[in-house]
């Protein structure tokens, strides 16, 4: 059963860098017709897709958080990770790491989520 | 950017009811629509994909229909756990979520 888990700061300070890793275990990342996402929801709102990545590094982003974001892939440790920077309080979420399937056109597996806040 | 609107915002209705949901989007997404389903404390869980495809697991009384830029998810019966949010998402072009429908209990 594949299963993704988020890992990472759950605090981080306004005008820094949030820094995530998505660990992938029971498949592997280098599979075709999958990509690998980060999807944020902030507390009592609804989900906002950020960008997903291919195992050849090819990458896709919100067009609103484009100039803020880095999505990378580790194919050696089966983890892809996600850089926001310049954060804001507005960045305060949960933030999910998922499949997206292409033959299904939709996320099929997701981690559990981890919740970052901005503060000082 | 697509635009998915879902109606209503809240559903109010009681186990054993049939319940309909409403995703509509700005312009035409073709069939690359999804339904997630989301309880408290939760990741978002994929019921349907390609606008009628239950995915694996889904108990057979979830449907999702619906083409261009009307779409819409029917739970034929209720019962108590299906009580959640529920998403709908595009892939048309970049990804999008609507905005979510809560059903509740009456």
């Amino acid at each position: 059963q594949l299963q993704l888990q988020e890992s990472g700061p759950g605090l981080v300070k306004p005008s820094e860098t949030l820094s995530l890793t998505c660990t992938v275990s029971g498949g592997s990342i280098s599979s075709s017709s999958y990509y690998w996402g980060w999807i944020r929801q902030p507390p009592g709102k609804g989900l906002e897709w950020i960008g997903s990545i291919y195992y050849s590094g090819s990458t896709y982003y919100n067009p609103s958080l484009k100039s803020r974001v880095t999505i990378s892939v580790d194919t050696s440790k089966n983890q892809f990770s996600l850089k926001l920077s310049s954060v804001t309080a507005a960045d305060t979420a949960v933030y999910y790491c998922a499949r997206w399937n292409g033959d299904y056109v939709s996320l099929d597996y997701w981690g559990q989520g981890t919740l970052v806040t901005v503060s000082s | 950017e697509i635009v998915l609107t879902q109606s209503p915002a809240t559903l109010s209705l009681s186990p054993g009811e049939r319940a309909t949901l409403s995703c509509r989007a700005s312009q035409s997404v073709s069939s690359y629509l999804a339904w997630y389903q989301q309880k408290p404390g939760q990741a978002p869980r994929l019921l349907i994909y390609d606008a009628s495809n239950r995915a694996t697991g889904i108990p057979a009384r979830f449907s999702g229909s619906g083409s261009g830029t009307d779409f819409t998810l029917t739970i034929s019966s209720l019962e108590p756990e299906d009580f959640a949010v529920y998403y709908c998402q595009q892939r048309s072009n970049t990804i999008t979520f609507g905005q979510g429908t809560r059903l509740e209990i009456k």
